[in-house]
């Protein structure tokens, strides 16, 4: 199993550029979230999803889009980039609850000019 | 809202020595606490985890206690190596898939 996979690991865009960041996981797993990352500031939920079909916010979600057409994947994706959009983004997945190990993928570095 | 606080956010020990990272968390809720490690430009990984059923819970060096009346959990690392250091996240979870994680630790083991 390649478990979680993330591409690109790292982009630059411009300011009002739009990009999709790609998820995948082949574990089956129903649960997937979409984590940015910044200097002291720990992991901040930006979206989740429970299934198949079915997505909701987490703590920081403008600015980004989802959308889970499949259990594998999980892309998302940034509208309109902006400066404060520049971080480290992290998938992860859950097996099928919220007390299963959660994995993560090996991360996306984005930078916005 | 849900906060996780943690603390301290840098710790320095000697290599052998024990070292303590605590969390508290605000949502009484809240019944899933696990710990990550993230090494440089790595990805976190969970290192021990904890439910709200059990107030303690040890894997070789590394263990994790849980006061649920203080709404507060730490994670104990005794006997430190060089390769213990990294960054350590805590986190809290109502059971749904929604962490909330506290904003690390960067521990550094001294040789």
């Amino acid at each position: 199993n390649a478990g979680v996979t993330q591409t690109p690991k790292f982009q630059v865009l411009k300011t009002g550029q739009s990009m999709t960041l790609q998820c995948a996981q082949d574990m089956n797993h129903e649960y997937m979230s979409w984590y940015r990352q910044d200097p002291g500031m720990g992991l901040r939920l930006i979206h989740y999803s429970v299934g198949a079909g079915i997505t909701d916010q987490g703590e920081v979600p403008n600015g980004y889009n989802v959308s889970r057409s499949t259990t594998e994947d999980f892309p998302l994706r940034l509208l309109s980039a902006a400066p404060s959009q520049t971080s480290v983004y992290f998938c992860a997945s859950t097996r099928s609850s919220g007390t299963d190990t959660q994995y993560f993928g090996p991360g996306t570095r984005l930078t916005v000019l | 809202g849900e906060n996780v606080e943690q603390h301290p956010s840098t710790l320095s020990v000697q290599e052998g020595d024990s070292a303590v990272i605590k969390c508290t968390y605000s949502d009484s809720a809240s019944n899933y606490f696990p710990w990550y490690k993230q090494e440089l430009g790595k990805r976190p990984q969970l290192i021990i985890d904890i439910r709200s059923n059990v107030g303690e819970k040890k894997d070789q060096r590394i263990a994790v206690t849980l006061n649920k009346t203080a709404k507060h959990f730490s994670l104990h690392i005794t006997e430190t190596q060089p390769e213990d250091s990294a960054v350590y996240f805590c986190a809290a979870s109502r059971g749904t898939y929604k962490y909330i994680f506290g904003t690390g630790t960067r521990l550094k083991v001294l040789a």
